[in-house]
Parts: structure tokens; sequence; C-alpha cells
């Protein structure tokens, strides 16, 4: 009955390569995110999706391509990583549009060696 | 454009001691206010809101209340126990840009 998944948990992986994360939620809820969490724990926002549609695109490489199959998925691929992308990717989804509470997926940590 | 602070952590208590994490932020409009927890290993997930004026958000002992005059939202707790042990978010919305606004995060430890 996970509210938020996320898949694969952990990812550690060499700087060039290609990698994707993928995210499901099962609450019905129109709007996905996903934020990136530095080592400081400091968390920033880098896309949002509604109804499969993009709206919010922070300033992220363009190496970072999300994609959302239909409501419930979000995906994030990422092109030719980079040290610096070693962090926690967390996917989120809210459906209450009138105080934007967000529910969160348990988090990706990749790490780019 | 929204902000919000938060104080720096790690803050360090004892078990039951009285806990407080200063919260200000800085918005247009009327925001929605929360704090969300992150145990380790795990995602964040909501603590507490307030969505008005003088609103008091709780849950699981911890309390904030919504001042618009100081434009705070301080988590408080009568008795932390080990278990609270984790980093705690404050955070906004107020409708425009489809976004919350997150503080940096405030390591809380609680030891025996």
């Amino acid at each position: 009955d996970t509210a938020v998944s996320q898949t694969p948990k952990y990812l550690v992986t060499q700087m060039g390569n290609d990698k994707s994360i993928k995210c499901e939620q099962n609450l019905g809820h129109d709007t996905m995110y996903w934020y990136k969490q530095d080592s400081k724990k400091f968390l920033k926002i880098m896309f949002s999706y509604n109804n499969k549609e993009l709206i919010i695109n922070e300033t992220v490489p363009n190496r970072f391509s999300p994609k959302s199959p239909d409501k419930a998925h979000l995906n994030l691929h990422i092109n030719s990583l980079e040290l610096g992308d070693s962090a926690v990717y967390f996917c989120a989804s809210t459906g209450d549009s009138s105080s934007y509470e967000q529910y969160f997926g348990p988090g990706t940590r990749l790490t780019v060696t | 454009g929204n902000s919000v602070t938060q104080m720096e952590g790690p803050v360090t208590l004892s078990e039951e001691a009285f806990l407080t994490i200063n919260c200000t932020y800085t918005a247009t409009g009327y925001p929605s206010l929360f704090w969300y927890v992150q145990y380790p290993g795990e995602g964040l997930q909501l603590l507490l809101k307030a969505t008005k004026a003088d609103d008091k958000g709780s849950n699981k002992g911890f309390e904030a209340t919504y001042r618009k005059e100081t434009t705070s939202f301080h988590l408080e707790k009568g008795s932390v126990q080990v278990s609270d042990s984790a980093v705690y978010f404050c955070a906004l919305f107020t409708g425009g840009g489809n976004k919350l606004t997150f503080g940096t995060g405030t390591q809380l430890k609680v030891e025996l």
C-alpha cells in the first residue's frame, strides 16, 4: 500500500553513464515532483508535472530529462552522469491544490564514481 | 520572492528537554505553512501544517503557531525523545508557482 514509490533505492554508477530513476504514486494525485537533496540536506526542486504536462523546470542541466507516461508515473533520466550529480533524489506528489501538502517517496541515493 | 529561514543545526538535546526550532518566512500573499520531518534514510513526511494566521498545527506532541505579525512558524515540543532525532524542514506555499518553498532544514539529535 505504498503511496509514493521509487526504484532503485540505491544506484552506483560511473561518470559518463546514462541512468534512469522511476517513480510511481497510487494516491490518484495530479501533480508530481522531482527534488535533489545534497549532502547538507538542502532540498532543491528540479521538475514538476501536472497531468503529464511539465509545469516547473528549474535551472537544471539539460542532461536531466523527466518523462511522465501517465499522471501516476514520473521518471527521471540522466545522461552523461557527473560526480556532482551524486545526491539523494526524491519524488513527491500532491493532489491538494488548496494547501499543496506533498507526499514524498523514500528517495534514491545516486553515487557517481 | 518567497523564502524560508530556519535556525542552523545541528541542535543537540537531552531526552525530555524542551525543543524550539525557529522558522521565519517572507512571502507574497497569505501562505500556508508546513513542518516536514525526515527520519534517517527516509523521505520527508508532513508533521503539521497551518493554513491561516493564528492557526496552530499539532501532531505527535509537536506544535507550531502561524504568527503573521512576526512572520514566524516556530516548531516546539515540550519533551523530546531519542526517536525524534531527524531533520526538520519548514516550508510555505502561496498558490503561485505551484511549488513549496523549503527552508534549509535543521538537524535535531536527541541523546539519552
